[in-house]
């Protein structure tokens, strides 16, 4: 089976714009969530979706939003670009609902706002 | 809310020997998920180990083991026989079904020594 991807693997966009993040899941698997990786802030969860409903959502500001489509694929959308939003992003997949559960990661997408 | 702390930035060992890596949690739950990752460089995070709080028993995978103490909060992770593709950061995660949120620790640099 093919693993987790993630398009683009590397994106440089400047203060104010917006960027679309996307991922594919594991075949099969429906929870698709997300993570910031920085080296200031470390890995925090942003959210996660399953079967096309956000269940959990992290602690970041509402520019951060995301969604999943029917065939589990789901993109990630931040507004109004910030210097701190500079990051790896990265995305994990599950066959089931609950991060209780193993999360299978991709190889991320380095965002660097300038 | 939780808090996951790692107090071993980095640590080495000798290819073939032992090591245990330290993780500490706070929470007031009593049902929770408790999880060690692996991230290689410039390679995927994977799954190393997961331990459901309700279990006493210490979960263990091949040469992967965890030292549980949940009225201590602390669950280590203990790498025997370790080998040069063990070299990578480790980080500890927590989960609650409460709290809906994930957790990772700021994670250990292990540099195994040939």
């Amino acid at each position: 089976k093919a693993g987790v991807t993630q398009t683009p693997r590397y994106l440089i966009k400047t203060r104010g714009q917006q960027v679309t993040l996307s991922c594919s899941p594991i075949s099969g698997h429906r929870s698709v969530s997300w993570y910031q990786q920085t080296p200031g802030q470390g890995l925090q969860f942003l959210f996660e979706y399953f079967s096309e409903t956000q269940r959990n959502k992290g602690n970041f500001p509402g520019r951060f939003s995301g969604r999943q489509f029917s065939n589990s694929r789901s993109e990630m959308n931040v507004s109004t670009l910030e210097l701190g939003d500079s990051a790896l992003y990265l995305c994990a997949s599950g066959p089931l609902a609950g991060l209780n559960n193993e999360q299978f990661f991709g190889p991320g997408t380095r965002l660097t706002v300038l | 809310a939780q808090t996951v702390t790692q107090s071993q930035p980095e640590m080495s060992v000798q290819e073939a020997e032992t090591v245990t890596l330290s993780c500490t949690y706070d929470t007031s739950e009593s049902n929770y998920y408790l999880f060690w990752y692996k991230q290689p460089p410039s390679r995927q995070m994977i799954l190393v180990i997961r331990q459901e709080a309700y279990k006493q028993q210490n979960a263990t995978e091949n040469r992967f083991s965890v030292n549980f103490q949940k009225a201590a909060k602390s669950f280590s992770l203990k790498i025997s026989d370790s080998q040069l593709g063990d070299t990578a950061m480790y980080f500890c995660a927590f989960y609650s079904n409460t709290g809906n949120q994930f957790y990772f620790g700021t994670g250990t640099s292990l540099t195994v020594i040939p």
